[in-house]
Formats: C-alpha cells, structure tokens, sequence
C-alpha cells in the first residue's frame, strides 16, 4: 500500500522568511496530492493540492511542487506570518483505490 | 461547497459499553466514506473505507468486529466503537468523496472519544 513519508516533523522560521516542507510517496498510482492545515482539535484544512499531470501549482503565497519521477512533492509558504503557525499534513490519494494516506506532519512555528 | 456533518463532537462513555459516530454528506452524494483515528500529536490514520451498499475494507491491524462501520446511503456512514476501552480514547474524523480523487474529500468536524 501507499506509504507517505513527511519531513521535517518540526519547523521554526523567522517571520517573514520561507518554509518548505517535503513528503515523497511510494505507490507510482497516486495522483492526487493535498496539503492539509490542522489546529488543535480542528478538522484538517485544505490548503492546496496538485494533480500529478501539474508540475507546479501556486496560490499567493503558497506553492506546492510535484516530481512524479522521484515521487515526491513540496509545500512552499512564503513570507510567512504568525497566523501560519500550525501543524501541516501533505497526503497522497490512489487512482486506484481513492485512499488518501497522511505524512507524519510538521508542526511549523512562525516567531514574531 | 461539499459540506460533511460528522456527530457527536465529543462524547465520554464508560468502558465496556459501544459509541456511534455519524458522518453525514449534506450536499452530495458520498459514494465512498473514509474513517481515521488521530492520537494526541499524530497524524490521522486511515482505519477502514466503506462504499455505499458493501462491506467496508479494514486497513491491516484494525479489528473490523471491534470498529463496525455502516455506510447504508449515499449520504450516511456510522461508525460504531464496540466495548470500548480507554486505549480506544482518541479523535476520529470522517472524509466523503464522491468516488473518485477528481472530487477531492471533505472531512467531518471530528470526534473526541473519551473512555473512561
């Protein structure tokens, strides 16, 4: 089955600087890849996914990467803010099955 | 946009007895229901998908007579938690999707478990 491998699992960034977080994935089948924002004890968020025909999608300041060879794909969030603080998941879903399996997560802090 | 209903938002219950939790699609037709269990500073893990009208696919090491999954509608999963314990504490969230990855997925609000 699908494996999803996220990194780092903790990510503290000055305000105004870029975070990236990376994931790669093992089923070649996948081909749906989101990323999810989640507060504590909140349903998780949405906050861009890519398709695996798209290399790159952007959305003001967040941009999400995709490398289908290697299998893996990044979230950019740039200039961050304080309200970015959060624990980000990125998750990739199976054409083949729909499943959609989670990364381990990164707890991003930003400091004011 | 797609919206999820998922309820109780919390419940405590004693150990020994069994919790249901209801995931509710108001907008569409969920043709496939996804349940996830989430411990305190994890990530959610995908326990069992389910199909409207069939039996639900248990991921590897999650009892199926343990955690009964009911998905009768197109609009209606249940979960329900059979003699729970105090390691069966923890958050589940629902996702619906339409029946294919083009619809994307649309979580529940979640459900705190408490067994006390």
């Amino acid at each position: 089955g699908e494996n999803v491998e996220q990194h780092p699992s903790t990510l503290s960034v000055q305000e105004g600087d870029s975070a990236v977080i990376k994931c790669t994935y093992s089923d070649s089948a996948s081909n749906y890849f989101p990323w999810y924002k989640q507060e504590l004890g909140k349903r998780p968020q949405l906050i861009i996914d890519i398709r695996s025909n798209v290399g790159e999608k952007k959305d003001q300041r967040i941009a999400v990467t995709l490398n289908k060879t290697a299998k893996h794909f990044s979230l950019h969030i740039t200039e961050t803010q304080p309200e970015d603080s959060a624990v980000y998941f990125c998750a990739a879903a199976s054409g083949n099955t729909g499943k959609l399996i989670f990364g381990q997560g990164t707890t991003l802090q930003v400091k004011p | 946009g797609a919206v999820v209903s998922q309820h109780p938002s919390r419940v405590i219950c004693k150990s020994g007895t069994s919790v249901k939790i209801e995931c509710r699609s108001l907008d569409f037709q969920a043709t496939t229901m996804f349940w996830y269990r989430q411990f305190p500073k994890q990530s959610l893990m995908l326990m069992a998908t389910s199909n409207e009208g069939s039996k639900a696919t248990y991921e590897q090491g999650v009892e199926k007579d343990k955690f009964l999954i009911n998905h009768a509608s197109l609009t209606l999963s249940t979960l329900t938690v059979t003699s729970a314990h105090p390691e069966d504490s923890s958050f589940y969230i629902c996702s619906a999707s339409g029946g294919s990855v083009n619809y994307g997925y649309t979580f529940g609000s979640g459900t705190r478990l408490t067994v006390v």
